[in-house]
């Protein structure tokens, strides 16, 4: 079955940049997107379509693709960016959607 | 502002069923695809099933097809998700949302309702 990958954590410091990898054999030819979510509470959509920003999100949060990886990068993170985030895409078929298995980001 | 409420979460033994209901609210439901999204006590998103605008299609994950049903009624602007067999490892909080963009992008989500599988 189709996997993306995800590291399981990122630390990083206030201001600094955090950027998280999602990698799957499909991204060339799938949308990818990307949601955060902190405890207790329902995924906020983030990313969509790689890289365009949804509705509500700072412009430090910002999406990327390269081959099969795709990157969200938070530029000046802040300490209310502390939350698990999700890549989210479909096998080649485009049948099978899948998220990967989360990153958690800290912020020391 | 979009809203979507999540219903009929409970407990139920191993191989019960249960059918989860999603009120929608604030959009126009029968234009859009919905999804349904589980997470396990402490652990990933996985996704469920999604069905298509006007109900003809119907996608589901290998760990639930032929157990899990997804059904809307766009008359009454609610989703459905009829579960059978059901099984420990189906013990998630199930979230239903709305399909924003493309085929699978969930731009809006309920707030989840509780499934626990056990005996």
């Amino acid at each position: 079955s189709y996997e993306l990958t995800q590291p399981p954590s990122v630390s990083v410091s206030p201001g600094q940049t955090a950027r998280i990898t999602c990698s799957g054999d499909a991204l060339p030819k799938q949308y990818a997107y990307w949601y955060q979510q902190k405890p207790g509470q329902a995924p906020v959509l983030v990313i969509y379509k790689d890289s365009k920003r949804a509705s509500g999100i700072p412009e430090r949060f910002s999406g990327s693709s390269s081959g099969t990886t795709i990157t969200l990068t938070i530029s000046g993170v802040q300490a209310e960016d502390e939350a698990d985030y999700y890549c989210q895409s479909a096998d080649s078929g485009g049948i099978n959607v899948v998220f990967g298995g989360g990153t958690k980001v800290t912020v020391l | 502002e979009v809203q979507l409420l999540e219903s009929g979460g409970g407990l139920v033994q191993p191989g019960g069923s249960l059918r989860l209901s999603c009120a929608a609210s604030k959009f126009t439901f029968s234009s859009y695809a919905m999804s349904w999204v589980r997470q396990s006590p402490r652990k990933g998103l996985e996704w469920v099933s999604t069905i298509s605008d006007n109900g003809r299609t119907t996608y589901y994950a290998d760990s639930v097809k032929g157990r899990f049903t997804i059904s809307r009624d766009n008359s009454y602007d609610t989703l459905y998700l009829q579960m059978g067999s059901l099984r420990v490892e189906d013990t998630a909080v199930y979230y239903c949302a709305k399909v924003g963009y493309g085929d699978y992008g969930c731009d809006y989500w309920g707030q989840g309702t509780l499934v626990t599988v056990s005996s």
